[in-house]
């Protein structure tokens, strides 16, 4: 299995613009994240999937977020408008158990300038 | 809800030395414990975890981490640091089919 595949690796945008990261989990995985990184934050949850339904989008900081998952082998985090400050590495990591070790992806750095 | 202490944002120790990295956490549950690495430019590693049996969980390369309930501590140790251990790590807690919660993060540097 190639892991988590996420595109694109490195996203410079303008602010007001739309951004949409992308996500491949692992096959046979139920469960997928998505989290976020900042040095002042550190990993942060903005929502997660199971069976490809959202069950918790608190940590979504916005509506300017939003994440859907239209089947088991893809999911988006849209962003829109995008501002400075959601500058930040995003990651989409999958399981098969919610308390299991999650695999990651790469990640996207995303730079909204 | 739960939480990850990580005590020390960076650690730097000299090749070939006592890799300490520590981590408490806040549960009042039983938790699942986890240690992740980072590379740079790259995602999250899986190194460790502890579910439940044995308190002395061994890893790969060579960490190692030992559960203790008494002390809330889930510490990582490697007898001996490589140049190539240089990197970030995180510990992480999960409860009761929650997601995991990190720690702030330990960046460890390995001195020749």
């Amino acid at each position: 299995d190639a892991g988590v595949i996420q595109s694109p690796r490195h996203e410079v945008t303008e602010m007001g613009q739309e951004v949409t990261l992308r996500c491949k989990p692992i096959s046979g995985h139920d469960y997928l994240f998505w989290y976020r990184q900042t040095m002042m934050r550190g990993l942060e949850l903005l929502i997660y999937f199971n069976n490809n339904v959202p069950i918790d989008d608190s940590g979504m900081p916005e509506d300017r977020f939003s994440a859907k998952m239209p089947n088991a082998s893809f999911s988006t985090l849209k962003i829109q408008p995008s501002e400075p400050r959601d500058s930040a590495v995003y990651f989409c990591a999958s399981s098969l158990q919610i308390t299991y070790g999650y695999t990651f992806g790469s990640g996207t750095r995303l730079t909204v300038v | 809800a739960q939480s990850v202490t990580q005590l020390g944002s960076h650690v730097s120790v000299s090749e070939g030395a006592l890799v300490l990295l520590r981590c408490n956490y806040s549960s009042s549950v039983p938790p699942y414990l986890f240690w992740y690495v980072q590379y740079p430019n790259q995602g999250l590693q899986l190194l460790l975890k502890y579910t439940t049996g044995a308190t002395l969980v061994k890893g790969i390369n060579g960490f190692e981490a030992e559960f203790k309930k008494s002390e809330t501590s889930f510490h990582l140790t490697k007898p001996s640091a490589h140049m190539s251990d240089a990197a970030e790590y995180f510990c992480a807690v999960s409860v009761w089919n929650t997601p995991l919660v990190f720690g702030k993060g330990t960046r460890l540097s390995v001195i020749a």
